[in-house]
């Protein structure tokens, strides 16, 4: 079974530029997760999809920030314009609905540094 | 609201020492309880789960006891080895129409030979 895909694995821009992230699920996942790991700190939930709906948004900046799943499947996040602040890893998660206690699996994350 | 808190790392072991990573959990309802770990330059793997009170959940010599009571769960192995220093996080799934995950800060762990 293929895994999370995200892409790119890095990036660097400078402050205000714009940027964006592309994450690919495991076929037939609904739950789509995007979460921000800043260095040291856990990750920290962005935005989620179940299908291509958002069901929670609650700590995404969306002055700057936002993200769309078409389809119910790929997904991209998109930051503009970007701050120091945002350098962190981005992570993609997803998951079935089989359960409560279904995993999340996850890609490896696009690091992002902003100067 | 719903948290996960965690032991401050990080923690330095000898190789075969006790690990004992804490955990403890603020939720409403009956969440399932996760631990994932990010070994260096790779992404985050499920390494546990329990999904109701008392269950025990173990994984490669490592295990956690989901203890309501106290809302706790606890990461313990046995003997730890070089290959187990990683990052390690304490993660809670509530669902409350659908399944939200939440990550502890992670406990860094280092083991020397």
């Amino acid at each position: 079974e293929a895994g999370v895909a995200q892409s790119p694995r890095y990036k660097i821009i400078e402050k205000r530029q714009s940027v964006a992230f592309w994450c690919n699920p495991i076929s037939g996942h609904a739950t789509l997760y995007w979460y921000q790991q800043i260095l040291g700190q856990g990750p920290k939930l962005l935005i989620q999809f179940q299908n291509n709906g958002v069901v929670d948004d609650s700590q995404l900046p969306k002055d700057r920030f936002s993200a769309e799943r078409l389809k119910g499947v790929d997904s991209t996040l998109k930051i503009q314009p970007a701050k120091l602040e945002d350098s962190a890893v981005y992570l993609c998660a997803s998951s079935s609905l089989v359960d409560s206690g279904t995993e999340a699996f996850f890609g490896q994350g696009t690091r992002l540094t902003v100067v | 609201g719903n948290s996960v808190t965690q032991m401050e790392g990080p923690v330095t072991l000898s190789e075969e020492a006790f690990l004992t990573i804490n955990c403890t959990y603020t939720a409403t309802g009956y969440p399932s309880l996760f631990w994932y770990v990010q070994y260096p330059g790779e992404g985050l793997q499920l390494l546990l789960k329990a999904t109701k009170a008392d269950d025990k959940g173990s994984n490669k010599g490592f295990e956690a006891t989901y203890r309501k009571e106290t809302t706790s769960f606890h990461l313990e192995k046995g003997s730890v080895q070089v290959s187990d220093s990683a990052v390690y996080f304490c993660a809670l799934l509530f669902s409350g129409g659908y399944n939200k995950l939440i990550f502890g800060a992670g406990t860094r762990l280092a083991v020397h030979p």
